[in-house]
């Protein structure tokens, strides 16, 4: 079993849509998850963390987390053409800062 | 969050040579890591940089094909031995920052020939 699965996509949506990222885990014990935004030939850019259940928003980006389902998403409102990239969603393993990265989506958000 | 830089940004190396990257960093960081991303695959954790004591490698990787150094709080090198094509990846250095957050530096793009 993968330590995190997310679906590879690609996510094709509208601009000005939401998209909806989702990632599970396998690590109960985990208590921090991650999600960052991979350009194209670019290195992964932190967007987004979440340590509580619920929701945490920041401008156009929420992350939800339910560590009951062990499950974390993030969803991108009024998506913009420029959102386009790659989704890695991470989470530390082990209390020693080892992020563990799964596979990435790929979003493609079309005028 | 911390500046990171790191060089070269991309090479093109022969098979059996070795690779030396460097990274560096514009403020003190306690934490400091080293990843791979292999064509078309996510981010695999190579090493943890520790400095002053040897480096903390995951399973998998081994000091003699990826000997790492941290010689102060501010900078790594992580050197890819006798290369092959298999080796051709990015790899890329990451600090934590406040609240257990992680930044890359921009990698390095290696090609095996």
């Amino acid at each position: 079993q993968k330590e995190v699965e997310q679906n590879s996509g690609p996510l094709s949506v509208p601009e000005g849509a939401i998209a909806s990222l989702n990632c599970t885990y396998s690590d109960r014990g985990s208590q921090s998850f991650f999600w960052y935004r991979q350009y194209s030939g670019k290195s992964p850019e932190l967007i987004m963390f979440i340590y509580s259940n619920g929701d945490k928003e920041d401008g156009r980006f929420t992350a939800q987390l339910n560590k009951a389902s062990q499950y974390v998403s993030l969803l991108i409102r009024d998506s913009q053409p420029s959102d386009s990239a790659t989704y890695l969603c991470a989470f530390l393993s082990g209390g020693y800062n080892k992020l563990i990265f799964g596979a990435g989506t790929r979003l493609a958000v079309h005028p | 969050s911390a500046v990171i830089s790191q060089k070269p940004s991309r090479d093109i190396c022969q098979r059996g040579t070795s690779l030396t990257i460097q990274c560096q960093v514009d403020s003190q960081v306690t934490m400091m890591f080293w990843y791979r991303q292999q064509p078309g695959q996510s981010l695999t954790l190579i090493a943890t940089a520790n400095q002053g004591s040897e480096a903390t490698y995951e399973s998998g990787f081994v000091i003699d094909k990826f000997p790492i150094s941290r010689p102060n709080l501010t900078f790594s090198t992580l050197t890819v031995s006798n290369m092959s094509p298999e080796d051709s990846s990015i790899y890329l250095c990451s600090v934590v920052g406040s609240s257990e957050t992680q930044y890359f530096g921009p990698g390095t793009r290696l090609l095996v020939l």
